[in-house]
């Protein structure tokens, strides 16, 4: 299965922008990269995804390295509502959706 | 809008019963899966079926069947239930597409004792 590799977890504080790496080091060509999040006690959200050019949303942008080997969800400002795991899922052949671990993101006030 | 649809949303089996999840997305999605989620882990694919007619497995298949009814639900049974099944299910649901967003369902929690 596709595998990527994220931090465990992370700290920031709010107001302040979180940059939240990922690291798919064997994509390929034709593979997307999506970010979904899991506030507390509630179901995965879809966030952004890409796959070759940078993208912005009203949530977040996702910048992806040219070389596509790795790729950060950018959050301009953090607020405490975005406190939450965060998961990069690459997605290759049929679009099956594979979580790894994910990204605990804490939001200090 | 309801988008997806889980039933129950809190479930306690006795071990060996059975029982089945149902779900069910008003946005007509071609694609369906179902996950489980153990306290403190990432979730994990149990079954996924790309389009109605199709089924697949997933990282955790054992134990587990689908029936993916119609293009609206895809259910999950547990045939005879373990305490090692404990765990919060979601469904979600997607376009066939791929690089489109899925959804997600608000998740079942169920305890075996």
């Amino acid at each position: 299965d596709a595998k990527t590799t994220q931090p465990n977890s992370m700290e920031s504080n709010e107001e302040e922008p979180v940059h939240l790496p990922c690291n798919h080091s064997t994509i390929s060509g034709t593979d997307y990269i999506h970010w979904y999040r899991q506030l507390p006690s509630q179901g995965p959200e879809y966030v952004i995804h890409g796959l070759t050019s940078n993208v912005n949303n009203r949530m977040a942008s996702l910048a992806i390295a040219e070389d596509r080997k790795s790729s950060t969800l950018i959050l301009h400002r953090a607020t405490l509502r975005d406190a939450a795991v965060y998961y990069c899922i690459r997605i290759q052949g049929a679009q099956k959706l594979v979580f790894g671990q994910g990204t605990r993101l804490t939001i200090n006030p | 809008n309801a988008g997806v649809t889980q039933t129950p949303k809190f479930q306690v089996l006795k071990t060996g019963q059975s029982m089945t999840l149902q779900c069910a997305q008003d946005m007509n999605h071609n694609s369906m899966y179902w996950y489980r989620q153990d306290p403190g882990m990432g979730l994990r694919l149990i079954y996924y079926s790309a389009s109605e007619g199709t089924t697949d497995k997933g990282e955790v298949p054992n134990g587990y069947n689908v029936s993916r009814l119609n293009k609206r639900e895809f259910s999950l049974r547990l045939e005879s239930a373990a305490p090692s099944q404990t765990s919060v299910y979601f469904c979600a649901s997607s376009p066939t597409v791929r690089g489109t967003e899925a959804f997600f369902g608000q998740g079942t929690r169920l305890t075996v004792v």
